[in-house]
């Protein structure tokens, strides 16, 4: 199973722009890469998915470089609700289901 | 709304008894997962189900045991052979129809907090 490596945790000021990067260097040609964030004792939510071209929705944008070897997500304006693990995911076909396999997340400290 | 409910969020059992953890889900998905998360860990996967009467071992199932009769419903006991049962666990489901605008996500519970004593 290909794996991701991120950092183990990142500091921003609220409403500035937050860049959490993921290496992915073993992702495979038919893996998605999925974020998900966890607030305390919560359980996680998807943010966002891509494949090859960057994309965009209302919680944040994704970044994927051409080789797709790594990837970034972007928080536009961080708020003090965005304080989380974020986790960098490669959702691929494994024994005929979509299995997410999960690291151990950047945890995302955000101060007034 | 629609939703993925698990119960109880606490729960406490004396070692070598066996607890089952309750996630029901009614937002007509077909698929439904158990993970763990350890103490500053990930999730890991262990069970999951694409359909009803369907169940499959993921990555850490032994000690655990499932059952899908209903499609709402995906039961996981914590048995006794599960040597170190302490740990937050997840329920999540997901749509298996492409058409879904959802059918990427996985849509997850607000968690047991299971203690063994």
């Amino acid at each position: 199973d290909a794996k991701t490596t991120q950092p183990n945790s990142m500091e921003s000021n609220e409403e500035e722009p937050v860049h959490l990067p993921c290496n992915h260097s073993t992702i495979s040609g038919t893996d998605y890469i999925h974020w998900y964030r966890q607030l305390p004792s919560q359980g996680p939510e998807y943010v966002i998915h891509g494949l090859t071209s960057n994309v965009n929705n209302r919680m944040a944008s994704l970044a994927i470089a051409e080789d797709r070897k790594s990837s970034t997500l972007i928080l536009h304006r961080a708020t003090l609700r965005d304080a989380a693990v974020y986790y960098c995911i490669l959702r691929g076909i494994s024994g005929g289901y979509n299995k997410l396999i999960f690291g151990a997340g950047t945890r995302l400290a955000v101060h007034p | 709304d629609g939703g993925i409910t698990q119960s109880p969020k606490y729960l406490f059992r004396k070692e070598g008894q066996n607890v089952t953890l309750s996630c029901e889900q009614n937002l007509n998905h077909d698929a439904m997962y158990w993970y763990r998360q350890d103490p500053g860990q990930g999730l890991r996967l262990i069970y999951y189900s694409q359909i009803v009467n369907d169940f499959q071992k993921g990555d850490i199932a032994e000690g655990y045991s499932v059952s899908r009769e209903k499609k709402e419903s995906f039961p996981l006991t914590v048995t006794s052979a599960q040597k170190n049962p302490t740990a937050f666990y997840l329920c999540a489901s997901r749509s298996s129809a492409s058409g879904d605008t959802t059918y990427n996500e996985q849509f997850f519970g607000p968690g047991t907090r299971l203690t063994v004593l």
